[in-house]
């Protein structure tokens, strides 16, 4: 059972506009959001984060986004620049027994082109 | 610079050999993760730990063994049980209070020979 969801394998977006990620969980006990870039053959890196008492959270060109009715966050951002594609995660978080454990979604594959 | 290592980059493995991934970090985080990803999945939680000399399993831990000696350190063995260890190996620690961001290596492929 997946419980985080990236229902979007790949996306393409020109540059110089917005990119928008999409993420759908189904655990309303998870309380951090999270959004990682990664290149391949690296590690993630982690991009912008956001705590379920919030709705909106931004950094420089990156904004995420939380719809808890809707249990869906998304990442935008603006303007995309060709050193934007890479694979997108989201990720939750839900602190179990007393330890943190994250799930992840499978991924976007976000392509800006020049 | 803090950080994540984890060696050897490329591993491979003969039939019924155990092999260990090297993960050490020297950013001072008590929790440490062992993650494994598979082409077209999210990454899939096989050990992790929250202190010295304690790891509890993930979802995927079938096959796998690891160890928590030090703080730094969380080594994982891939063992001849695990009958499809091709993947690449992703290794995360983070602080262990409050909810916080994952920091990662730059990953281990192993792949069967």
């Amino acid at each position: 059972d997946q419980q985080v969801k990236q229902n979007s394998p790949s996306l393409s977006v020109q540059e110089g506009r917005i990119s928008i990620l999409n993420c759908d969980y189904t655990n309303s006990m998870f309380d951090y959001f999270l959004w990682y870039k990664k290149y391949p053959a690296e590690g993630p890196t982690f991009l912008i984060s956001i705590s379920s008492i919030k709705d909106k959270n931004e950094d420089g060109r990156f904004t995420v986004f939380l719809n808890k009715s809707a249990k869906h966050l998304s990442l935008h951002i603006v303007p995309s620049q060709p050193g934007d594609s890479a694979v997108y995660f989201c990720a939750a978080s839900l602190l179990t027994s007393g330890t943190y454990k994250y799930i992840f979604g499978t991924g976007t594959r976000l392509k800006v082109l020049a | 610079d803090g950080g994540i290592t984890q060696s050897p980059k490329y591993l491979f493995r003969k039939e019924g050999q155990n092999v260990t991934l090297s993960c050490e970090q020297n950013l001072n985080h008590d929790a440490m993760y062992w993650y494994r990803q598979d082409p077209g999945q999210g990454l899939r939680l096989i050990y992790y730990s929250q202190i010295v000399n304690d790891f509890q399993k993930g979802d995927i831990a079938e096959g796998y063994s690891v160890s928590r000696e030090k703080k730094e350190s969380f080594p994982l063995t891939v063992t001849s049980a695990q009958k499809n260890p091709t993947a690449f190996y992703l290794c995360a620690s983070s602080r262990r209070t409050g909810n916080q961001p994952q920091h990662f290596g730059d990953g281990t492929r192993l792949s069967i020979l």
